[in-house]
């Protein structure tokens, strides 16, 4: 079994439907990421969260928000979707080890494709 | 804050030769992660090869390899052998090594698209 899921792995909806994208890992890590990737813009930080009670904004979270409901599951809302939120969501976990020479590298679930039309 | 700069946004490489994908990056960090990160057409984001910029050697992942170059912030992947299954997207990207009250996020560059010619 994925160790990071995502659901739904499409969706397709219409401008100002509220819709949330839910991640779930089972790797046990306390740090949980969203994404967006844009064609040729790269992934970009949404939102991230170090535990349940500790959330943060990342580089592009107006529009959305964001719920963390326990250690292994994350999910992302959309209020009232727009179509330049047409994009593919990525959520990703990561363990945080402080010491030197601790990748505590990011795993990515397999992303969601979101259209808004 | 950190750039990543992939300026090659499509390369093409004939199968078993081998093909070197070009990666630049801006910080004021001395100690940091690099990664490079492939992306199929399945989407999935996979992790190809990692970096410590304190550690001298470069790193090597089967017929992957990179050429560190910590003075001249860049950071290039080396795919030797090349195969038709290494047909994808590859995102080079960066993280700080200690971010205080940050996010370790990972910054992302555009992506660099891989063709692989029979």
């Amino acid at each position: 079994d994925a160790d990071v899921t995502q659901t739904p792995r499409n969706r397709i909806t219409k401008t100002g439907k509220r819709i949330m994208l839910e991640c779930s890992q089972t790797k046990g890590h306390d740090r949980m990421y969203w994404y967006r990737q844009d064609p040729g813009l790269g992934l970009r930080l949404i939102y991230y969260s170090f535990d349940v009670k500790d959330i943060n904004k990342g580089e592009i979270s107006d529009g959305y928000s964001v719920s963390r409901q326990a250690q292994a599951k994350f999910s992302l809302s959309l209020e009232s979707a727009i179509p330049n939120q047409t994009a593919l969501y990525f959520c990703a976990t990561s363990d945080w080890i402080p010491a030197g020479g601790n990748y505590n590298e990011q795993f990515f679930g397999p992303g969601t494709r979101l259209t808004v039309l | 804050a950190q750039t990543v700069t992939q300026s090659q946004p499509e390369m093409s490489v004939q199968e078993a030769e081998t093909v070197t994908l070009s990666c630049t990056y801006d910080t004021s960090e001395s100690d940091y992660y690099l990664f490079w990160y492939k992306q199929p057409p399945s989407r999935q984001m996979i992790l190809v090869i990692r970096q410590e910029a304190y550690k001298q050697q470069n790193a090597t992942e089967n017929r992957f390899s990179v050429n560190f170059q910590k003075a001249a912030k860049s950071f290039s992947l080396k795919i030797s052998d090349s195969q038709l299954g290494d047909a994808a997207m590859y995102f080079c990207a960066y993280r700080d090594a200690y971010s205080g009250a940050g996010s370790y996020q990972l910054t992302f560059g555009k992506g660099t698209k891989l063709s692989v010619i029979p």
